[in-house]
């Protein structure tokens, strides 16, 4: 059966550090995979979104970045971070046939 | 490119009661269409989905949803809550040809002893 992971489960960081996210999907072989963050009181906001390995689309423009650099591991980042990066952070996968998509457990990140 | 409205951001109902959530949907192509639950700091959890066939969709927890085509919607239905059912659920919206699924801003069901 597939899984998707996520770490850490939570962060916290100072403004201007540096970030990174990791997400692994196992039992399943070249997913779409995305990033969603979860403003406290809010719904998901797609950040990003992977149909292969190198391949990154951007929904939102921000000081955030991507990467995918094996099939299966999808990295989220920043260089700098804001207090406005303060959030939950989900990742999820898909095949791409049925269009369901299955989510990992989340990051709580804040910026203080 | 698809939208979702989930028309209630929190629903309060006793336990035992029967509950609806509200959701409709825009897309000029056709749609499938989710509801996810999430638990305090967990990820999404499916609920259910509509796909094609049946317009009535059965899911988990005893809950269920009717796509509506003429109304664009489809909401959510349990005929007896529990205090267990007190989550944030979300609607989400795909269209047939993309892979851009679009979230509803959730609807926090609190049910109450």
């Amino acid at each position: 059966s597939q899984t998707i992971h996520q770490w850490p489960a939570t962060l916290v960081q100072p403004v201007g550090s540096p970030l990174s996210l990791e997400c692994t999907v196992e039992g399943t072989s070249n997913p779409n995979l995305y990033w969603y963050r979860q403003a406290a009181g809010r719904g998901l906001q797609l950040l990003f979104y992977s149909i292969g390995i190198g391949q990154i689309s951007s929904e939102v423009p921000q000081n955030l970045s991507a990467s995918r650099p094996q099939d299966r591991q999808f990295i989220l980042s920043s260089k700098k971070l804001l207090l406005s990066d303060s959030g939950f952070y989900l990742c999820a996968w898909s095949d791409g046939y049925s269009n369901e998509q299955f989510f990992g457990p989340g990051t709580r990140l804040t910026v203080l | 490119a698809q939208s979702v409205t989930q028309l209630d951001s929190q629903v309060p109902v006793f336990e035992e009661a029967p509950v609806e959530l509200r959701c409709n949907y825009s897309s000029s192509v056709s749609v499938y269409l989710f509801w996810y639950v999430q638990y305090p700091n967990q990820g999404l959890q499916l609920l259910l989905k509509y796909l094609s066939g049946s317009t009535l969709v059965k899911g988990i927890n005893g809950f269920e949803a009717e796509f509506n085509k003429s109304q664009t919607s489809f909401h959510l239905r349990k005929p007896s809550v529990h205090i267990s059912d007190t989550a944030e659920y979300f609607c989400a919206v795909i269209g047939w040809n993309n892979n851009d699924m679009r979230f509803g801003a959730g609807t926090r069901l609190t049910v109450k002893p």
